[in-house]
C-alpha cells in the first residue's frame, strides 16, 4: 500500500493567516491526490482533486499543488468556517489511502 | 444532484456478520461511469476505505480486510451493500458510503456509527 503522511498533525492559527498543510507520499503517485475536509459529526467533502483543481463550489482561497511524491495544501485567507480536519488520498495506486488527517483550530 | 444514504443495524454482536446499504438516489448505479465505496473511520480517527463495486458488479476489496468483506449491488432498488464478517470490537467505527468516477470520492452519505459489543 502507499502510505501518505500529512504534516502538521495539528494546527492553530488565526482568522486570516495562511495556511499550509503538506503530505508525502511513500511513492510517486503522479498528480493523483486529493483533499477533503471533514468537520465534526459530518462526512468528508472533497475540496481539490487532481492535486490543485478546485471542486466546483469551493472557495477560491482554498489551492493545492504538487505532483510525485510531495504535495501542499493552502487555505489563503483562514476563515472561522475552515474549521476541520483535512485529509489527503490518494489514488493512483489501490487500495485508496488517506493521510491521517491534519485538525486545524482557531488560535 | 447524487445522494447517498447509509442503513443497518447501529449495534452488532462479536463475531457476527455487520450489514449495512447504501441506498442511491439523483442518479442510477446501473448508468455506469460511476464506482460505489464503502469507507469507515474509527472513532476519532483517520479513514480507511475498504472496497468499492462498479454496477457490472466487478469489486476491489482493501487486502487488510478482503478476507471478511462482500460488497453486492441491486441495481433494481439502486443500492449497494456491505457485509463484513466475523466482527470485532475493532470494527466499531463510522461507516461511509460514497461514490467516484476515479479516485475523487465526490459524493458521501452522513455516515452510520456501527459498534461491536455484546
Amino acid at each position: 500500500d502507499i502510505q501518505m503522511t500529512q504534516s502538521p498533525s495539528s494546527l492553530s492559527a488565526s482568522v486570516g493567516d495562511r495556511v499550509t498543510i503538506t503530505c508525502q507520499a511513500s511513492q510517486d503517485i503522479s498528480n493523483y491526490l486529493n483533499w477533503y475536509q471533514q468537520k465534526p459529526g459530518k462526512a468528508p467533502k472533497l475540496l481539490i482533486y487532481d492535486a490543485s483543481n478546485l471542486e466546483t463550489g469551493v472557495p477560491s482561497r482554498f489551492s493545492g499543488s504538487g505532483s510525485g511524491t510531495d504535495f501542499t495544501f493552502t487555505i489563503s485567507s483562514l476563515q472561522p468556517e475552515d474549521i476541520a480536519t483535512y485529509y489527503c488520498q490518494q489514488y493512483d495506486n489501490l487500495p485508496f489511502t488517506f493521510g491521517q488527517g491534519t485538525r486545524l483550530e482557531i488560535k | 444532484q447524487v445522494q447517498l444514504q447509509e442503513s443497518g443495524p447501529g449495534l452488532v454482536k462479536p463475531s457476527q456478520t455487520l450489514s449495512l446499504t447504501c441506498t442511491v438516489s439523483g442518479g442510477s448505479i446501473s448508468s455506469g461511469g460511476y464506482y460505489w465505496s464503502w469507507i469507515r473511520q474509527h472513532p476519532g480517527k483517520g479513514l480507511e476505505w475498504i472496497g468499492y463495486i462498479y454496477y457490472s458488479g466487478s469489486t476491489y476489496y482493501n487486502p487488510s480486510l478482503k478476507s471478511r468483506v462482500t460488497i453486492s449491488v441491486d441495481t433494481s432498488k439502486n443500492q449497494f451493500s456491505l457485509k463484513l464478517s466475523s466482527v470485532t470490537a475493532a470494527d466499531t467505527a463510522v461507516y461511509y458510503c460514497a461514490s467516484h468516477t476515479r479516485g475523487q470520492l465526490d459524493h458521501w452519505g452522513q455516515g452510520t456509527l456501527v459498534t461491536v459489543s455484546s
